[in-house]
């Protein structure tokens, strides 16, 4: 069974600050991981997606993979009202072809 | 590019009932993909295709959920008989380049489902 595993949350951050999000996954064979933010009522939506171990920066977003430790995180700098929503952490698993698992999502507030 | 197209928005129904939803994907993507959210979950996959054919539907219920995507494009998925626990929002969405493992997912804007 292919699990995503992230914390619900709510993670409260001040207007500014850094919020830190993380994701861990138990199948070894998942080549790439996707963020996406899902605002309330919606559908999700692409952030960003990283494949190779280390960081990936896109303006304001950071993701990070540690392979060997089976997790991936998102850094949110400068964290704005705007960016409260939910944040999914997706992992595309090969068999033949790629199967995307989601995690629950955190869910995170940023406070003015 | 035109988005993933989803119908109904809202649908009502009671238990036992069936019911039927309808998603085109972007044009030219050739992988789609129904989930289930249930309030509060993360997306859960049902069925993945690629083309035409089915490439995981190890979490589809198939005693009560069939799926089809006629001619490698539109695709429905159905629900009969309904029960309680199908209140979900169901999701379709798409992706292109075969299912690369690089290929972002996109969203439709879903079915609201209420079984009552």
């Amino acid at each position: 069974q292919k699990e995503v595993e992230q914390n619900s949350g709510p993670l409260s951050v001040p207007e500014g600050a850094i919020a830190s999000l993380n994701c861990t996954y138990s199948d070894r064979g998942s080549q790439s991981f996707f963020w996406y933010r899902q605002y309330s009522g919606k559908s999700p939506e692409l952030i960003m997606f990283i494949y190779s171990n280390g960081d990936k920066e896109d303006g304001r977003f950071t993701a990070q993979l540690n392979k060997a430790s089976q997790y991936v995180s998102l850094l949110i700098r400068d964290s704005q009202p705007s960016d409260s929503a939910t944040y999914l952490c997706a992992a595309h698993t090969s068999g033949g072809s790629y199967i995307p698992t989601f995690g629950r999502g955190t869910s995170l507030i940023v406070h003015p | 590019e035109a988005g993933v197209a989803q119908s109904p928005r809202y649908k009502i129904i009671e238990k036992r009932q069936s019911v039927a939803f309808w998603c085109n994907p972007i044009s030219g993507h050739a992988t789609l993909y129904w989930y289930q959210q249930i309030l509060g979950q993360g997306p859960k996959l049902l069925i993945q295709f690629q083309n035409n054919g089915v490439v995981d539907d190890s979490q589809l219920p198939k005693d009560r959920f069939s799926a089809e995507r006629l001619k490698g494009v539109d695709s429905t998925l159905k629900i009969q008989p309904a029960k309680l626990e199908d209140s979900a929002v169901y999701l379709c969405a798409s992706s292109s380049l075969d299912s690369s493992y690089n290929s972002p997912l996109h969203f439709g804007n879903g079915t609201r489902l209420t079984v009552t």
